[in-house]
């Protein structure tokens, strides 16, 4: 069956400081990943994808996700880490079965303190 | 666009009342969701359509809750009768043929006393 494990509930970091939100996947065959955030009181808005091709995806507010098939990992990751990026971060995977659907991880809480 | 329409943002109701929450999708999208977010579950996906049609309601949680698409741009979830535990957060999203991505609503926050 197809999965995302996010292994952090949450992750703290010092603005200006590099950040990692971590991700890893469990599917058959090639998968198709996602980032969404989700800031106070809104839905989750899409970051970024991964379907092929370069390995780093750049997306949405300086975000970009490191796709690494020996690790079977996802990690998201931006250079400089601004307060506003503190939200709850999603990991998802396209379920290959019914590929209509999105199976979302438990999400990440990152803090971004001044 | 004014992206997805959830209606109301904010519900309280007493146990055994009729819940109804409503969703406008983005104009053009042919794919509709409906997802719970609890502390304790996480994002459950509950039922979703295309063009209209429910595809797969294995979310759904029991008989109580059903959803309806009646057109393009408008989907209903109802809860009947409301109980304590189906208080959440309700999320509808969509998405368009060909591509991966789902657009979210604002969520509707449904507490049940």
């Amino acid at each position: 069956a197809q999965s995302v494990a996010q292994p952090e509930d949450q992750v703290n970091v010092a603005e200006g400081n590099p950040l990692t939100v971590k991700c890893t996947y469990s599917v058959s065959g090639n998968p198709y990943l996602f980032w969404y955030v989700q800031y106070p009181n809104r839905g989750l808005q899409f970051l970024l994808k991964y379907i092929t091709g370069d390995n780093l995806v750049k997306g949405s507010y300086g975000f970009e996700a490191e796709f690494n098939k020996s690790q079977t990992s996802f990690h998201l990751k931006k250079p400089s880490a601004l307060v506003s990026d503190s939200a709850l971060y999603f990991c998802a995977v396209r379920d290959r079965r019914n590929t209509d659907k999105l199976i979302f991880g438990t999400g990440t809480r990152l803090q971004v303190f001044p | 666009d004014a992206g997805v329409i959830q209606s109301p943002r904010h519900e309280v109701t007493e146990m055994g009342q009729e819940v109804t929450l409503r969703c406008k999708p983005i104009s053009g999208h042919d794919y509709l969701f409906w997802y719970r977010q609890t502390m304790m579950r996480g994002l459950e996906l509950l039922i979703y359509f295309n063009n209209n049609v429910p595809i797969d309601d294995s979310g759904m949680p029991e008989d109580r809750f059903s959803a309806k698409m009646p057109n393009a741009s408008f989907s209903t979830l109802k809860i009947q009768p409301s109980e304590p535990r189906d208080s959440a957060v309700y999320f509808c999203a969509s998405s368009s043929q060909g591509t991966d991505t789902q657009y979210f609503g604002p969520g509707t926050r449904l507490t049940v006393l």
